[in-house]
């Protein structure tokens, strides 16, 4: 039973690409949290996500990021026109239930030039 | 908002020793996670409490709840290298609901042989 599986590992974008990150939860899990962590700063929470739907999107900035968990396939953390200051490890976790984040992705690691 | 404190925010060992390490919410908790974290790596769940007062061990590793201190410590008896990388605690920063967890900044544990 594979872990929570994201994809790439590690992301290079120019100024002003798009990014896409993938994150396929745990089998039989239908909740998904990402979290972002900057250099020298602590995990901060950006969205969860049930099943199509979109549950707390508060640490979410309010431009440029958008997430979805279709009902097939795995979750999409989508940054449009990336900035210098978006440049992060971005990790993903999953849960049956929603009530315990126990299973993280090994993350991917954004570079943006 | 709620915010996680931890200290030390680095700590050197030599194998073998004990050491704390400890995680004080300004907040009440109602749950509180330790993982550890390689550098480049995801983060692997260690364990999560829930109640006052609750202890919880796996091998060398011990955590406690105080809720009226609103702290949590980690306990590693007998170090060894493997035990190096950066522990980081998660509060639940709601009663209920989804895990939208607020983190500490870190640990970073370098055990020598």
């Amino acid at each position: 039973n594979a872990g929570v599986m994201q994809n790439p590992r590690h992301l290079v974008r120019r100024r002003g690409q798009e990014a896409r990150l993938r994150c396929s939860p745990m089998k039989g899990h239908s909740h998904v949290y990402w979290y972002r962590q900057l250099p020298e700063e602590g995990l901060k929470f950006m969205v969860y996500l049930q099943k199509e739907n979109i549950i707390d999107e508060s640490g979410m900035p309010k431009e440029r990021f958008s997430a979805e968990f279709p009902k097939e396939g795995p979750s999409i953390l989508r940054i449009q026109q990336v900035v210098r200051g978006d440049s992060a490890a971005y990790f993903c976790a999953s849960s049956p239930t929603g009530d315990a984040l126990d299973t993280f992705g090994s993350g991917t690691r954004l570079t943006v030039v | 908002s709620q915010e996680l404190e931890q200290s030390p925010q680095s700590l050197i060992v030599q194998e073998g020793k004990n050491l704390t390490i400890n995680c004080t919410s300004s907040k009440t908790l109602y749950g509180l996670y330790w993982y550890k974290q390689k550098y480049g790596e995801g983060l692997i769940f260690l364990m999560m409490l829930q109640k006052g007062g609750e202890e919880k061990s796996h091998e060398k590793i011990t955590a406690k709840l105080d809720e009226k201190k609103q702290q949590s410590s980690l306990h590693i008896t007998a170090s060894q290298p493997s035990h190096a990388g950066i522990y980081l605690c998660g509060a639940d920063s709601t009663q209920g609901g989804s895990e939208k967890l607020v983190f500490g900044k870190g640990t970073k544990l370098t055990v020598n042989p």
